[in-house]
């Protein structure tokens, strides 16, 4: 099915533990995004990629890695977790990034 | 830096009318963006503009002035199911990505 996807839907991981959240995507989107979502800041942005091998950082990038080795797939990597990192995860993807962004169903993460 | 600045909660009868501004602060404006999220659910796309003036969607229009760096979403004919929050969104010159508001909770009582 044409769209994009994220899993897992949701996630336990422990204190210091490594995790990977997936994204994919069907439209040859050349941008990716993901977002975190807490309650009080809205949605933030953590990386971004504007090709295949061409990722940025966002707002607050620390604690987290992203590859995107193929259009399609842009994981985001959570090398050591954290409390602070509980919170629920958007990707998105669009052919323009001024507007227009289709997001995920998005992975809520829970840091115990 | 940016910031946009939204009322948190607004409550609003069915049928009726209802407004939710968004005031920037930014370096660089390129456009405003308007997305609805319903509870546990996902942001989706509702209208962009990038120029002064309205722009009508179905029962959903959204405005434009730049020379007052402000924006506001118009929600007619209210309906149950418009209960959610609402992000406004700015897009940026230079800049490959939304810097989004933190939200406002729509309430929509019958």
């Amino acid at each position: 099915d044409a769209g994009i996807t994220q899993s897992p839907r949701y996630k336990i991981t422990e204190t210091g533990r490594q995790v990977t959240l997936m994204c994919h995507q069907t439209w040859s989107h050349s941008y990716m995004f993901w977002y975190r979502q807490d309650l009080g800041h809205g949605l933030r942005l953590i990386y971004y990629s504007a090709a295949a091998d061409i990722t940025d950082k966002g707002e607050v990038p620390d604690g987290y890695v992203v590859s995107r080795s193929k259009t399609e797939n842009f994981p985001l990597t959570l090398e050591s977790a954290t409390r602070s990192q509980t919170s629920v995860y958007f990707c998105a993807s669009t052919t323009t990034t001024n507007y227009g962004y289709t997001f995920g169903s998005g992975t809520r993460l829970t840091v115990v | 830096g940016q910031s946009l600045e939204q009322p948190s909660e607004v409550t609003a009868v069915e049928g009726a009318i209802v407004q939710i501004n968004c005031t920037y602060q930014t370096s660089g404006f390129y456009g405003l963006s308007w997305y609805q999220q319903h509870d546990g659910g996902a942001p989706t796309f509702l209208s962009y503009n990038a120029l002064d003036g309205l722009e009508e969607t179905g029962r959903f229009s959204s405005f434009l002035s730049r020379s007052d760096s402000y924006g506001y979403l118009l929600l007619q004919e209210l309906q149950m199911k418009d209960s959610a929050s609402y992000f406004c969104a700015v897009s940026l010159t230079g800049a490959n990505n939304l810097f989004f508001g933190t939200g406002t909770r729509l309430t929509v009582i019958p």
